[in-house]
């Protein structure tokens, strides 16, 4: 089955500074890779995400890139606030026919002021 | 758009009794819904995939006959715990899938077993 990395496991940033988490994943015939945001005690919130045809995604601060030759995927976030503090899971799409998800392990940022 | 729903937000049971969990797509139709679990400062662990009008299909290790799902609907399904113990306490989210692949999570469920 489909695994996926995810780096780092926490990350600390000064505001406005960028930050970048990276993931990885097994299954080459993985094709929708999603990044979502979770603030504590609430619901994972979908920020971005990228499909296997394309290399890059920007929606404002936040960009995705995809490299499907070395199967990673990077999240970056730009001029970070500290309303961006959260952790971030990384996801992967497999082949399989339900179109399961596989979650990343996390990664906790904190944007400090 | 894309609202999923889940009820209750938090719930106390004592050990051996059963749980029902909801989870609606409050805006859309969602042929496929999804049940994770999450402990505390840990990922989300998918347990089951739900299949409206059709069996769950349950990941390796999930035991279907203690965590019974049923998606009768187009818009709701439902994760049973039965026979509860304190191990199964956890956080429990649904989550509600468009045809593109795109899943929008419930708020989730907070199962205490005492």
């Amino acid at each position: 089955g489909e695994n996926v990395e995810q780096h780092p496991s926490t990350l600390s940033v000064q505001e406005g500074d960028s930050a970048v988490i990276k993931c990885t994943y097994s299954d080459s015939a993985s094709n929708y890779f999603p990044w979502y945001k979770q603030e504590l005690g609430k619901r994972p919130q979908l920020i971005i995400d990228i499909r296997s045809n394309v290399g890059e995604k920007k929606d404002q601060r936040i960009a995705v890139t995809l490299n499907k030759t070395a199967k990673h995927f990077s999240l970056h976030i730009t001029e970070t606030q500290p309303e961006d503090s959260a952790v971030y899971f990384c996801a992967a799409t497999g082949s399989g026919g339900y179109q399961k998800v596989t979650f990343g392990t996390g990664t906790k940022l904190q944007v400090i002021p | 758009g894309a609202v999923v729903s889940q009820h209750p937000s938090w719930v106390i049971c004592k050990s051996g009794t059963s749980v029902k969990i909801e989870c609606r797509s409050l805006d859309f139709q969602a042929t496929t819904m999804f049940w994770y679990r999450q402990f505390p400062k840990k990922s989300l662990m998918l347990m089951a995939t739900s299949n409206e009008g059709s069996k769950a299909t349950y990941e390796q290790g999930v035991e279907k006959d203690k965590f019974l799902i049923n998606h009768a609907s187009l818009t709701l399904s439902t994760l049973t715990v039965t026979s509860a113990h304190p191990e199964d306490s956890s956080f429990y989210i649904c989550s509600a899938m468009l045809q593109t692949y795109e899943q929008y999570f419930g708020p989730g469920t907070r199962l205490t077993v005492t």
